[in-house]
């Protein structure tokens, strides 16, 4: 079975402060694919990465970058210089291979406030 | 270009009734699948459907329900409503299939039972 943890529930921070967010994931396959999906208030989850598990180069992508470690299996997400427009629920997920083909497997969500 | 649409963008149900929900996915797609998200959670998959046919199901009772078009579209119906099946129901396409894709959703049907 796989499973995403995302240990912080809430994190409340000012704009321009760096933020990141937490996701630990468990699967026995060897191949799998972690996402990050961004939730604001309309209720539209939003793309914003994935990562095979064969490729652990992290990412950058303007103010958002991303750690993949195997060794911790943990799939960080890091946002710099926060503005006001990044308050939204942030999901990571997870799909194994073998019989969980196509199910994105969520963890709880990270609730992100960013006060003016 | 349009995204993953999906009607209607609410809905009230009484316990017992029936619903039908429906899911236009984004073009060139072919696999639809369909995720419940209870109020403060994370989405849960109920079920995939290719070509036409549930690939891969959830744990989810056979009260849950889908179909596939021909033209990709998608429908979940839920039978015998409980005040527990209130919840964003999220519609994601993905495709077209060559391996694990990137599933885009939609903005949901949100769902009350009372």
């Amino acid at each position: 079975a796989q499973k995403v943890t995302q240990a912080q529930t809430e994190i409340s921070v000012v704009e321009k402060e760096d933020v990141t967010l937490d996701c630990v994931y468990e699967t026995r396959d060897t191949t799998y694919y972690l996402f990050w999906y961004k939730q604001p208030p309309s209720g539209e989850l939003v793309f914003l990465i994935r990562r095979n598990s064969f490729d652990e180069q992290n990412e950058i992508s303007g103010r958002y970058s991303w750690n993949f470690q195997k060794s911790t299996s943990s799939f960080n997400f890091t946002i710099t210089a926060s503005q006001v427009v990044d308050s939204a629920v942030y999901f990571c997920a997870l799909i194994a291979g073998g019989t969980s083909y196509g199910k994105l497997t969520f963890g709880q969500g990270t609730i992100l406030t960013v006060h003016p | 270009d349009a995204g993953v649409t999906q009607s209607p963008t609410h809905l009230i149900k009484t316990r017992g009734q029936q619903v039908t929900l429906r899911c236009s996915p984004k073009s060139g797609h072919d696999t639809v699948s369909w995720y419940q998200q209870a109020l403060g959670q994370g989405p849960q998959f109920i079920f995939q459907y290719y070509e036409e046919e549930e690939r891969q199901r959830g744990n989810f009772p056979d009260r849950f329900s889908g179909h596939q078009f021909p033209n990709y579209s998608s429908e979940l119906n839920v039978n015998a409503l409980l005040l527990g099946d209130s919840a964003l129901y999220l519609c994601a396409s993905s495709g077209p299939a060559q391996g694990v894709e990137t599933q885009y959703f939609g903005p949901g049907t949100r769902l009350l039972v009372l």
